[in-house]
């Protein structure tokens, strides 16, 4: 049963600390993406990887970092730089489809909440 | 140049009727129009897509009609249900998938 799974569901954080968040992939596919949802602002992307190794800055990357070291697995961490961090986070996979991105596939979502 | 604007923000419709979602765009590099479909505290999925060279594709009761010489695109839901009451984003693509700001729409029953 192929898929992309998050973890947790809901986050709770105290301010001043990093948590990360879990995404991994069943499908074998090439790119893995992190977007931030915040109700009225749509699909915000933060860092997304085209290849394991390697991964590039979306377009609010601050105070967020990513790791690939396994083309399953794309955790982001939440960092205590990052000034409005509660928000519905996505993780979303996609086939690398060469002239640009392909369809994305979404996680489940994890909710982040700072207290 | 690289946006995509989505209107309404909010779109309350009556059961059966149809449902209309509007989105422009202005970068002509784009290539593929997908709408997805978030229920809540889902991530969104896959609707229907469509690229340039076609006016129109449909799929059961979701259409998307596309207009490249307005570089507009929209997404109607025909006999809508209560079950479509969901929030639906459009986006386009060249190099990476630009997403609008979603449409909240709720059936009334």
């Amino acid at each position: 049963d192929g898929g992309i799974t998050q973890s947790p569901k809901y986050l709770f954080r105290k301010e001043g600390q990093n948590v990360t968040l879990s995404c991994e992939q069943n499908l074998n596919h090439d790119a893995m993406y992190w977007y931030r949802q915040d109700p009225g602002q749509g699909l915000r992307l933060i860092y997304y990887s085209q290849i394991v190794n390697d991964f590039q800055k979306g377009d609010i990357a601050e105070g967020y970092s990513v790791s690939r070291e396994k083309k399953e697995s794309f955790p982001l961490t939440v960092t205590s730089a990052q000034k409005n961090p509660t928000a519905f986070y996505l993780c979303a996979s996609s086939i690398d489809s060469g002239g640009g991105w392909g369809e994305q596939f979404f996680g489940p979502g994890t909710r982040l909440t700072v207290l | 140049q690289q946006q995509v604007k989505q209107s309404p923000q909010s779109l309350i419709v009556q059961k059966g009727g149809i449902s209309i979602i509007n989105c422009a765009y202005e970068n002509t590099a784009f290539d593929y129009f997908p709408w997805y479909q978030q229920f809540p505290g889902k991530g969104p999925a896959l609707l229907i897509a469509i690229r340039p060279d076609v006016s129109e594709k449909k799929e059961g009761r979701f259409t998307i009609s596309f207009n490249k010489s307005a570089k507009q695109f929209s997404l109607h839901i025909m006999d809508s249900q209560p079950g479509d009451s969901a929030t639906y984003f459009c986006a386009a693509r060249d190099d990476k998938i630009i997403f609008g700001k979603g449409t909240r729409l709720h059936i009334l029953p």
